[in-house]
């Protein structure tokens, strides 16, 4: 069974870091890319990042680039989610997704929720 | 950007009856279309990608058309773990993008 475990979320004060953790299991990760997703309180769906499955290709969002590092161990089947400098608009859960057929989420974790404020 | 704009925000539907969902690119995306479903508390579910081919496990009553710039979603007939929120999602382009949502609601 294809599982997806996030964790590290938390609240933090702007301008403060968080990294997100997504344990993989019932697949083999190194095969596959994957994303980080997420969804503000009450909101739409936001696509945050994405990393190919040898790390050799990476994408972020506009809105979180130069602040937000996507990573992943394949030893380890985990992928990471650092986030610095963070906003009270960062605010969101966050769902770790994998990638099929380069671009559909087929399995998505429960998320975690990171909550920016003082 | 490809913005994804969905119709209607929200409808109100009784559990049978027929549900059509909109979804309108702002520049073509060919087939790379696909719609999740998300209910309250949980991780969105893939039901259909590239415009029309059901996920795995997904019933039937759901069908996916269209391509280009115009797309539908159809539930044929709800059944009441069908009330939920539908997105559509494009991957033709960078940044991947969501549409805005629309929530099935009980009438």
């Amino acid at each position: 069974e294809v599982q997806l475990v996030e964790s590290g979320g938390g609240l933090v004060q702007p301008g403060g870091s968080l990294r997100l953790s997504c344990e993989a299991s019932g697949f083999t990760f190194s095969t596959y890319s994957m994303n980080w997703v997420r969804q503000a309180p009450g909101k739409g769906l936001e696509w945050v990042s994405y990393i190919s499955s040898s790390s050799g290709t990476m994408y972020y969002a506009d809105s979180v680039k130069g602040r937000f590092t996507i990573s992943r161990d394949n030893a380890k089947s985990s992928l990471y989610l650092q986030m610095n400098s963070l906003r009270a608009e960062d605010t969101a859960v966050y769902y770790c997704a994998r990638d099929v057929r380069s671009g559909w989420y087929d399995y998505w974790g429960q998320g975690t929720l990171v909550t920016v404020s003082s | 950007e490809i913005v994804l704009t969905q119709s209607p925000a929200t409808l109100s539907l009784s559990p049978g009856e027929r549900a059509t969902l909109s979804c309108r690119a702002s520049q073509s995306v060919s087939s790379y279309l696909a719609w999740y479903q998300q209910k309250p508390g949980q991780a969105p579910r893939l039901l259909i990608s590239d415009a029309s081919n059901r996920a795995t496990g997904i019933p039937a009553r759901f069908s996916g058309s269209g391509s280009g710039t115009d797309f539908t979603l159809t539930i044929s007939s709800l059944e009441p773990e069908d009330f939920a929120v539908y997105y559509c999602q494009q991957r033709s382009n960078w940044p991947r993008t969501f549409g805005q949502g629309t929530k099935v609601e009980i009438k």
